[in-house]
């Protein structure tokens, strides 16, 4: 089957550095999303990796590894407003995202 | 403002009754898709519309049927709603298959 781990749930201090980890297990591979989402709200994207390395977008990285099934979210100089969901999901071989639970992230000042 | 538009932001449903969600967007994306979100869980696909005049079934398609009449309008209907149905509907579009998803606000649905 097809399945995507990620943590629950994360607690980090604000202005410190935070890695989120997410495995995944599909049939095929051709892509894998990161997402963000606050309480109540929509899933808003923050980063697409296709091909192994380290994808860096201002304050947010995203890290792939195919040959693992592996990929990770770095958040730098946490804040407050960091405080959210993050969706880790692939898109298999049919182009169709399959979603990880989402870890919560929690900022502590 | 381009987007996503659903409605009704939320709603209580008696069971056995009928419901459609509305979706529509203006950002003249060819893929749309219809999720629900539970606690818990990942989110999980419905249906989807890769094109206008096209849909396909997802992981849970049960209960639910959808059109894509033209580009902008992907109407989820429930034809009996079930209490099992209670969740949170989120719509989304991607210019293509293989491009990012963008979601909707979602609709928060309470079948009694």
């Amino acid at each position: 089957g097809q399945n995507i781990d990620q943590p629950t749930e994360m607690t980090a201090t604000e202005g410190a550095i935070v890695q989120i980890n997410c495995t995944y297990q599909t049939s095929g591979f051709n892509g894998l999303f990161w997402y963000q989402q606050h309480a109540g709200e929509a899933p808003t994207f923050l980063s697409y990796n296709v091909l192994d390395g380290l994808e860096e977008k201002g304050r947010f990285s995203s890290f792939l590894s195919r040959s693992k099934g592996y990929s990770y979210l770095l958040l730098k100089e946490l804040q407050m407003k960091d405080s959210a969901s993050y969706l880790c999901a692939v898109m298999d071989s049919n182009y169709q995202l399959i979603w990880g639970a989402g870890t919560k992230l929690i900022i502590k000042p | 403002i381009a987007g996503i538009t659903q409605a009704p932001t939320s709603q209580i449903l008696a069971a056995g009754r009928r419901m459609t969600l509305r979706c529509t967007q203006d950002m003249r994306h060819n893929a749309m898709y219809w999720y629900r979100q539970d606690l818990g869980l990942g989110l999980r696909l419905i249906h989807y519309s890769n094109t206008a005049g096209t849909t396909g079934k997802g992981e849970v398609p049960d209960g639910y049927s959808v059109s894509r009449a033209n580009t902008d309008d992907f109407p989820l209907t429930l034809a009996s709603a079930v209490p099992s149905q209670t969740s949170v509907y989120f719509c989304a579009s991607s210019e293509d298959t293989n491009q990012p998803q963008h979601f909707g606000d979602g609709t928060r649905l309470s079948i009694l």
